[in-house]
C-alpha cells in the first residue's frame, strides 16, 4: 500500500460527459501529479501540483483540468469525453516539488468511456 | 517523440536466472532515471535508481546500470523469481521534475 488513494476504482460513462477523479496524497506529501496509460502505452504524465500552485504541464488535453485542493487532495476533471479517453488514470505523490526521488502511485481509476 | 524508449516488449527467462531489461532515451538533460515495477490492478511501484553522476547503483538483486554516451540504461535482476513476473517501467526526468516513462516491458519468470 503506497499511502495513496483514488477514487473511484472504475468509472464507465458515455461520450460526450464530465467525470471527476480524485486523489488523496500520501500524508505529508505537497505533489500531486497526474498520469494517463491508455492501452499498450506507458505512463503519460499529464500535470502536476504542488502545495495547490500548478508546477508542471505535460501531454494534458484542453478538455481536461485538475487543482489541488487546500487539504492537498487533487481532482481530475475530464469533460466532453471521447472514446480514446478510455484508459488507467493514475495519480502519484510526492513530497517535494521538484523531483528528487520516488513518486508514490495510487491504484489507478479506470475509466470506461462507452 | 517518444523520448525514453523501451523496445523489448516482452521478456521471458527461467527461475534463476539474470533478467536484464533495456531502455534507451534521448534527451541529453536527464539527468535522473528510474524503474518501476507494477503488476496487474496495481499502481506502479519504485523499484531502484540512478543518478546521472553514477554508472551503477546496486540494491539486492536489483542493479542499474548506466551508460551516458550511449544514452543506455539498463535493469539486472539476479537471480529471478517468479514474484518477479510485471511489467517494468523505465522512467527519466530532468529539471523539470516530470517523470517521461517508457512503455513497459512484460517480465515473466519461469519456475
Amino acid at each position: 500500500d503506497s499511502g495513496v488513494t483514488q477514487t473511484p476504482k472504475h468509472l464507465i460513462t458515455a461520450t460526450g460527459q464530465r467525470v471527476t477523479l480524485r486523489c488523496s496524497p500520501r500524508s505529508g506529501d505537497l505533489s500531486v501529479y497526474w498520469y494517463q496509460q491508455s492501452l499498450d502505452q506507458g505512463l503519460q504524465f499529464l500535470i502536476q501540483y504542488y502545495n495547490g500552485e500548478e508546477r508542471a504541464k505535460g501531454n494534458i488535453l484542453e478538455r481536461f483540468s485538475a487543482q489541488q485542493f487546500p487539504d492537498l487532495h487533487s481532482e481530475l476533471n475530464l469533460s466532453s469525453l471521447e472514446l480514446g479517453d478510455s484508459a488507467l488514470y493514475f495519480c502519484a505523490s510526492s513530497a517535494q516539488g521538484r523531483y528528487f526521488g520516488e513518486q508514490f502511485f495510487g491504484p489507478g481509476t479506470r475509466l470506461t468511456v462507452l | 517523440d517518444q523520448q525514453v524508449k523501451q523496445n523489448s516488449p516482452s521478456l521471458s527467462v527461467q527461475e534463476g536466472r539474470i533478467s536484464i531489461l533495456n531502455c534507451d532515451y534521448t534527451n541529453s538533460m536527464f539527468d535522473y532515471f528510474l524503474w518501476y515495477k507494477k503488476y496487474p490492478a496495481e499502481g506502479p511501484t519504485f523499484l531502484i535508481s540512478i543518478s546521472s553522476i553514477k554508472d551503477k547503483n546496486e540494491d539486492g538483486r536489483f542493479t542499474v546500470f548506466l551508460n551516458k554516451s550511449a544514452k543506455h540504461l539498463s535493469l539486472h535482476i539476479v537471480p529471478s523469481q517468479p514474484g518477479d513476473s510485471a511489467v517494468y517501467f523505465c522512467a527519466a526526468t530532468g529539471n523539470t521534475g516530470k517523470l517521461i516513462f517508457g512503455q513497459g516491458t512484460t517480465l515473466q519468470v519461469k519456475p
